[in-house]
């Protein structure tokens, strides 16, 4: 069974432009949720969706954006790039919640020059 | 604000030792607490705890759930170098059932020499 799948795995990105990461999650699995990981402020949660629903979101400015489609794969979108932004972006997907069944996917790790 | 402060932040032992690794918070509508384990990049499941305060158990790993404390340690025995990696520990915010929000500490840098 394949896990999860984020690309691309690495980005070089100018402040002011804008990204778009994607997440595929496992198959059946209908949750999907993100992640931001720097070395100054940890593991910081994004949002969640579910069923194409944004269920929770984090404290995140409103450039920080998400969907999720009805195959249950999720893209990110980061407008107005700011140098703040450089990190390690994890996606993580359950079948329909529960921790136990969380897996991470290997991150894409975003550079903002 | 919730928050979740974890301790040591960074320890280095020799294999066969015993470590503790500590994590705390304050946080409203506490759901349940998780332990991962990130090695590279992609961290994985090593416990979750709810205010039951029923120890969880798997080989070496052991963690325990201390409500009145509201704190959390994770105990590895006999470590291996394999032990090596960050612990995370994280607080479940959701009040959506089945949903999820997690909050997570700063981690434990681990390194296990031979």
């Amino acid at each position: 069974k394949a896990g999860v799948t984020q690309t691309p795995r690495y980005l070089i990105k100018t402040r002011g432009q804008q990204v778009t990461l994607s997440c595929s999650p496992i198959s059946g699995h209908r949750s999907v949720s993100w992640y931001q990981q720097t070395p100054g402020q940890g593991l910081q949660f994004l949002f969640e969706y579910f069923s194409e629903t944004q269920r929770n979101k984090g404290n995140f400015p409103g450039r920080f954006s998400g969907r999720q489609f009805s195959n249950s794969r999720s893209e990110m979108n980061v407008s107005t790039l700011e140098l703040g932004d450089s990190a390690l972006y994890l996606c993580a997907s359950s079948p329909i919640g529960g921790y136990e069944k969380l897996f991470f996917g290997s991150g894409t790790q975003l550079s903002v020059l | 604000e919730d928050k979740v402060v974890q301790s040591p932040l960074s320890l280095v032992v020799h294999e066969g030792d015993t470590v503790t690794l500590n994590c705390s918070y304050e946080v409203t509508n506490f759901r349940s607490l998780l332990w991962y384990k990130q090695e590279k990049k992609a961290p994985t499941f090593l416990f979750m705890l709810t205010s039951s305060g029923i120890e969880k158990k798997s080989g070496r790993l052991s963690s325990i759930l201390d409500k009145k404390e509201l704190s959390s340690i994770l105990n590895i025995t006999a470590t291996q170098t394999g032990d090596s990696a960050i612990y995370l520990c994280a607080v479940d915010l959701s009040q959506i059932q089945g949903a999820q929000k997690l909050v997570f500490g700063q981690g434990t840098r681990l390194t296990i020499n031979p």
